[in-house]
């Protein structure tokens, strides 16, 4: 198993360009997350799905879609970057049990 | 809103105890969690509680939950240098509890 995957691992914009982060898990996980962490904040979720075919706002959605592709998949879009999206992204699975969480290594977004 | 309070730095010195404070606001949090995360890495999860449990040991780690008060700890038995790193609090804010509000941080420091 390779777990909880995600590209790019790191990711320079200019202000106003688009770009998709992808994350995928071979967990047969039903639930999928996205947060970003930024010095001195934690982690904040950005946007989670519980099941295929279903997401749902965190605390901060504004400036971000995602997709839910299939199960594996589940995509973060920034339409339009600005440089308060600089930050890091993790991308999580999670299956029945509270035990089983995982996180991906996360992906570095620099917006100039 | 929701949120999960945690003191930002604790420092002690190898083989002590250390003990890691935390205060949350959902009362109906179905779970609370503990996260490490080692410099340029992903979360990986420690441990966990179940909210209608007072106290989880789990080998070096004990996890000590005070409902009334909303005050979650996490005891590090004998500490050693692997063990410096960021420790993460977590409450759930959805009923399967999988939705994550994740407190600041607390940066262990050990020195040896």
């Amino acid at each position: 198993n390779a777990g909880v995957t995600q590209t790019p691992k790191f990711q320079v914009l200019k202000t106003g360009q688009s770009m998709t982060l992808q994350c995928a898990q071979d967990m047969n996980h039903n639930s999928m997350y996205w947060y970003r962490q930024d010095p001195g904040m934690g982690l904040r979720l950005i946007y989670y799905s519980a099941s295929e075919g279903t997401t749902d706002k965190g605390e901060v959605p504004n400036g971000y879609n995602v997709s839910r592709l299939n199960k594996r998949e589940f995509s973060l879009r920034l339409e339009s970057a600005a440089p308060s999206q600089t930050s890091v992204y993790f991308c999580a699975s999670i299956g029945q049990s509270p035990k089983t969480q995982y996180f991906g290594p996360g992906t570095r977004l620099l917006v100039l | 809103g929701e949120d999960v309070e945690q003191s930002l730095f604790l420092s002690v010195r190898e083989g002590d105890s250390s003990v890691i404070n935390c205060t949350y606001t959902d009362s109906s949090s179905t779970y609370l969690y503990w996260y490490k995360q080692e410099p340029g890495a992903g979360l990986q999860l420690l441990t966990y509680i179940f909210s209608n449990m007072d106290m989880k040991q789990d080998q070096r780690l004990t996890v000590l939950l005070n409902k009334k008060d909303k005050h979650l700890s996490l005891r590090i038995a004998d500490t050693q240098t692997g063990d410096s790193a960021i420790y993460f609090c977590a409450e759930s804010i959805d009923q399967a509890g999988t939705a994550l509000i994740f407190g600041k941080g607390t940066t262990l420091s050990v020195s040896s």
